[in-house]
Formats: C-alpha cells, structure tokens, sequence
C-alpha cells in the first residue's frame, strides 16, 4: 500500500462529456503526477503538480487540467470526452518529484 | 527512436532461475531510473530504484545501470510465479518533472 488513493475505481462516460478523477497523496508528500496509460502500453505523462501550481505537461492537449489543493490532493479534468480518452489515469505521489508512487488508477471508458 | 526501449516479452523463465529484464534509454543527461511490477488490471508498483553507475541489490531484485551504454537491467533471482507480471522501466532527466516509461517486459515464471 503506497498510501496514495484515487477515486472513482472505474467510470463510464459518453463522447462529448466531462469527468473529473481526484487523488489523495501521501503523507508528507508535496507533488503529484498524472499519467495515461493505454492497454498494453507504458504510461505516459499528462502533467505534474507541486505546491499547487503546474510543474510541468506532457504532451496532452488543453481539454486535460488539473488542479492541486492546498492539503495536495489533486484533480485531472478532462473536457470534451473522445473515445481515444479511454485508458487507466494513474496518480503518482512523491517529494519533490523524484521517486514517484503511483495509486489504484482510476479506469476510464468512454463510449 | 523511442525514449525508453524493454523488449515487450513475453519473457518465459522456469521457477527458481534467474530472470533478467533489460531497457535502453535514450536521453544521456538521464539521471534517475526506476523498475516497477505491474500485474494485470493493477496500478504500477516500485520495486527499485537507482541512480549511480553499478548495481544494487534488495532482496531477491538486482538492479544494474550503465550510464556509458544507456542501459539498465533487472535481475531477479529465485523466480517464483507470483513475479509473473509486467515489468515497466522508466527514465527521468535531469531537472524533469516526468518519467518516461518503457512499453513494459511481460513476464511469466512457469512453476
């Protein structure tokens, strides 16, 4: 158990729609990390969060924002649902970004 | 040329050999390097971490890097079935915010 916590487990949604996945990190730790991972391939970085404020994106596209809150739990927003959108959204918590703990994962489908 | 290259498997190996597992990176200035185990359906697990040219060891998981090559492996020892799963190396650059990960080293120890 790394004490990072993600929510909703799974989560079903239409094109066109918007869904928001939140993520608890552990204790102590300062920085969280959103990554997509399609079935059968590695994770890929969306963007990482340090005491608030975007430190750093991948190449995703604006329809993908978060938000970091000052207790450093975290939200991925994703506006304007594809069918492509549909992946595993991990969370990764650590200090300062280094060695990075990854939750459950939230299981996204978009029909 | 991807970033962070694993042989995507499937690697079959007898119960009670050894198992290595090998990635290549591509950004020299890389300074952090991480294996994570991930069964099926799960979230990315760390199992190792290293950072300095060599190996380290923890428990049964060797972990060896040479930066001159760009190449880091992973051995493990004693293989037991519940090892079977898919192993994902991921890279950070110096001052980067992100990992970059391999495709993942599918793995399955025959009993």
């Amino acid at each position: 158990e790394t004490g990072v916590t993600q929510s909703p487990t799974h989560l079903i949604k239409t094109r066109g729609q918007q869904v928001t996945l939140r993520c608890s990190s552990q204790s102590g730790h300062n920085t969280v990390s959103w990554y997509q991972q399609a079935l059968g391939q590695g994770p890929q970085f969306i963007f990482q969060y340090y005491r608030e404020e975007e430190n750093g994106r991948g190449n995703f596209p604006p329809r993908f924002s978060g938000l970091q809150f000052p207790n450093y739990s975290s939200e991925l927003n994703v506006n304007a649902l594809e069918l492509d959108d549909s992946a595993l959204y991990l969370c990764a918590s650590s200090l300062g970004g280094d060695t990075q703990y990854f939750g459950p994962g939230t299981r996204l489908t978009v029909l | 040329q991807k970033e962070v290259e694993q042989n995507s498997g499937p690697l079959s190996v007898p119960e009670g050999a050894i198992a290595s597992l090998n990635c290549t990176y591509s950004d020299r200035g890389s300074q952090s390097f991480f294996w994570y185990r991930q069964y099926s359906g799960k979230s990315p697990e760390l199992i190792m971490f290293i950072y300095s040219n060599g190996d380290k060891e923890d428990g049964r998981f060797t972990a060896q890097l040479n930066k001159a090559s760009q190449y880091v492996s992973l051995l493990i020892r004693d293989s037991q079935p519940s090892d079977s799963a898919t192993y994902l190396c991921a890279v950070r650059g110096k001052g980067a915010q992100k990992l970059v990960f391999g495709q993942g080293t599918r793995l399955t120890i025959n009993p």
